[in-house]
């Protein structure tokens, strides 16, 4: 069965980094967008960025310094990190499978989330 | 950067038709995405390329997109279809965005 899965500390110190994992069940690497999605408490959902196979990386350009993507085709891993983390960065993270066709695209499978909590 | 806006909220009674709207400067000249959100869960896609269903969503659930504006319309609106329904669009090829979503009431 198709399945997105996050996985990674809950808890992270102000100024550390930020590192979760998704893992892909049942799902080519190939051919989509490889993409992390942030919610804070109570708000709304922000794009964080992906990853692509033979496409690269795209970020968020409010993260773009802070922000990197990678997948591990050989054990179907795709991880996120964010470095100087502060307590807005608190938030539930999502990696989805996307897709993009020029003018548009969506996100079809989502991982049940990741809460991770910036605090010292 | 590229905005999508979004009522915070709206309100329907059961069995009526609902309207979510979502705002972008041409956003018409693009394709639009809706994802159904209830709370403690995950995001799930409802719409996507304006129109199009994904296996699985009662046909209750219809989109259009127009000028500046997507709409995701829901007829015959049952309670279970209360929840916060955010669109999506991509601004060119490599930067996505969210509206800031619509609790949709059903009462």
């Amino acid at each position: 069965q198709e399945q997105l899965k996050e996985s990674g500390p809950g808890l992270v110190k102000p100024s550390g980094t930020l590192s979760l994992t998704c893992s892909i069940t049942d799902i080519p690497i190939s051919n989509y967008l490889w993409t992390w999605v942030r919610q804070t408490p109570g708000k709304g959902l922000q794009w964080l960025g992906y990853f692509q196979d033979n496409g690269g990386n795209h970020y968020n350009p409010s993260l773009a310094n802070r922000i990197s993507m990678s997948v591990d085709t050989s054990k179907s891993l795709f991880s996120l990190t964010l470095t100087s983390v502060t307590t807005a960065d608190t938030a539930l993270y999502f990696c989805a499978r996307g897709y993009n066709y020029g003018i548009g695209g969506h996100f079809d499978i989502w991982g049940p989330g990741a809460l991770v909590t910036v605090s010292s | 950067s590229y905005d999508l806006t979004q009522p915070p909220s709206v309100s329907v009674s059961p069995g009526q038709t609902a309207n979510v709207t979502c705002s972008g400067e041409n956003l018409g000249e693009k394709l639009a995405s809706w994802y159904q959100q209830k709370p403690g869960q995950t995001p799930v896609l409802v719409m996507f390329q304006d129109k199009r269903r994904p296996s699985g969503i009662p046909d209750r659930f219809s989109g259009s997109n127009s000028g500046n504006t997507a709409t995701l319309t829901i007829t015959g609106t049952q309670a279970t279809d209360e929840a916060v329904y955010f669109c999506q669009a991509w601004d060119g090829s490599t930067l996505s965005v969210f509206g800031g979503g619509t609790r949709l009431t059903v009462l």
